[in-house]
């Protein structure tokens, strides 16, 4: 168990619909990524908050948006929702510091049908 | 440019051999991080092992060694006696960014390696 929690862990929805995806951080950990791995695809990075502010961003849709709340923990909102948004959502925490390892939820599986 | 390069789509082992997967990085930031994690099919990914740009010693993890050759910017695992339960893809991974707070740290991913162990 690492720790970040991913709700929820599978989802289907229809096209054109919207979902939001929620993860919680491990605790004390500051920094929330969002990543996106579609059928037998590496992972492409969406974006990071760093304490409630966004900090880095990716190859991150206009339909989609994120944010970090105080209590720390992130909602991703997909919208318009295409067949090709079906994919593996992963959100990960890292502490502090230089030596981190990203600590990963066991995902959202979204599908779009 | 931050970049991981993995060059083996797939790759396959016999059960108890070693195997090498490669792992190539750019970056020009003098401090950085190189991780490999491991995506079973179950699509969890599971940290591996962990090399700073400064430690001189290549890192260990029980049947984990990174090879770690700085000045050829590459960052091989290695998985010693390969087990059935090793099948899986496997990402190399890079964390760059501001040293002292991790506010601007950046973590860049691999395509993977996917590993099958043959029994």
């Amino acid at each position: 168990d690492s720790g970040v929690t991913q709700t929820p862990k599978h989802l289907i929805t229809a096209t054109g619909q919207r979902v939001t995806l929620r993860c919680s951080p491990r605790s004390g950990d500051l920094s929330v990524y969002w990543y996106q791995q579609s059928l037998d695809q590496g992972l492409q990075f969406l974006i990071q908050y760093y304490n409630g502010e966004e900090r880095a961003k990716g190859n991150i849709l206009e339909r989609f948006s994120a944010q970090q709340f105080p209590d720390l923990h992130s909602e991703l909102n997909l919208s318009s929702l295409e067949l090709g948004d079906s994919a593996l959502y992963f959100c990960a925490s890292s502490v502090t510091g230089f030596s981190g390892e990203l600590f990963f939820g066991e995902g959202s599986r979204l599908t779009v049908l | 440019a931050q970049k991981i390069t993995q060059t083996q789509p797939g790759m396959f082992v016999q059960e108890k051999e070693a195997v090498t997967l490669d792992c190539t990085y750019d970056t020009s930031d003098q401090s950085y991080g190189l991780f490999w994690y491991k995506q079973p099919s179950s699509g969890e990914m599971i940290f591996l092992i962990y090399q700073g740009s400064y430690d001189e010693q290549n890192a260990t993890e029980g049947r984990y060694s990174l090879n770690f050759q700085k000045a050829r910017k590459s960052a091989n695992l290695v998985i010693s006696a390969s087990q059935l339960g090793d099948s899986a893809m496997y990402f190399c991974a890079m964390r760059v960014g501001v040293l002292i707070r991790d506010t601007g740290n950046q973590f860049y991913f691999g395509t993977g390696t996917s590993l099958t162990v043959i029994p």
